[in-house]
């Protein structure tokens, strides 16, 4: 089955600076690869996602990269602010014909320092 | 529009009973899924419905664990004789039907299960 890796772990910026967190998946026939915040004791928020069809993908702030090749899928925070810390988790589905299961990766803690 | 609603919010059981989650999908979504939040960790898949085809067991981590679900829309997860190890935030996820490609999870607020 798939499997999701992700990193850091934590990760602390200063405001204003940007985030990078990456992740990298095992599957080759996965082909949709969402990102989901999540705030002490909330939901999963989906803030974007990609499809194996494009390399990039931006709105505001947050932008994802995706190397089919390499197998490896990045996101990208830019002029990070206060409420921009939580928990971000990756996770990816291995199929083309529909909705299926999410493999998550194990999330990494962004602390923005004010 | 309404989101993914779940019940209850927080459970606290002793070790050994039977417990009851439930989730109220998005109207329209035909996909439901459950999955598992340990305190700290990521997400693990338990099962996935998908309109009225056969559910998608394989997350499952025993056989206390059974999920059902009435046409396409209410689901509840039930967990048979209950151990510590079951404690964790149970998540439900919806999503329109799939035809043109994965679509997007959208996640309810979950049930914080505690056993003691």
């Amino acid at each position: 089955g798939e499997n999701v890796e992700q990193h850091p772990s934590t990760l602390s910026v200063q405001e204003g600076d940007s985030a990078v967190i990456k992740c990298t998946y095992s599957d080759s026939a996965s082909n949709y690869f969402p990102w989901y915040k999540q705030e002490l004791g909330k939901r999963p928020q989906l803030i974007i996602d990609i499809r194996s069809n494009v390399g990039e993908k931006k709105d505001q702030r947050i932008a994802v990269t995706l190397n089919k090749t390499a197998k490896h899928f990045s996101l990208h925070i830019t002029e990070t602010q206060p409420e921009d810390s939580a928990v971000y988790f990756c996770a990816a589905i291995p199929s083309n014909f529909g909705n299926e299961k999410l493999t998550f990766g194990t999330g990494t803690r962004l602390t923005i320092i004010p | 529009g309404a989101g993914v609603s779940q019940s209850p919010s927080n459970k606290v059981t002793e070790k050994g009973k039977d417990v009851e989650l439930r989730c109220d999908p998005i109207s329209g979504h035909t996909a439901l899924y459950w999955y598992r939040q340990r305190l700290g960790q990521g997400l693990e898949f338990l099962i996935y419905f998908q309109g009225n085809s056969a559910p998608d067991k394989s997350g499952l981590p025993s056989d206390r664990f059974s999920a059902e679900r009435t046409g396409e829309s209410v689901s509840t997860l039930t967990i048979q004789r209950t151990q510590q190890e079951d404690s964790a935030v149970y998540l439900c996820a919806s999503s329109v039907a799939g035809f043109s490609g994965n679509q997007p999870q959208h996640f309810g607020d979950g049930t914080r299960l505690s056993i003691l």
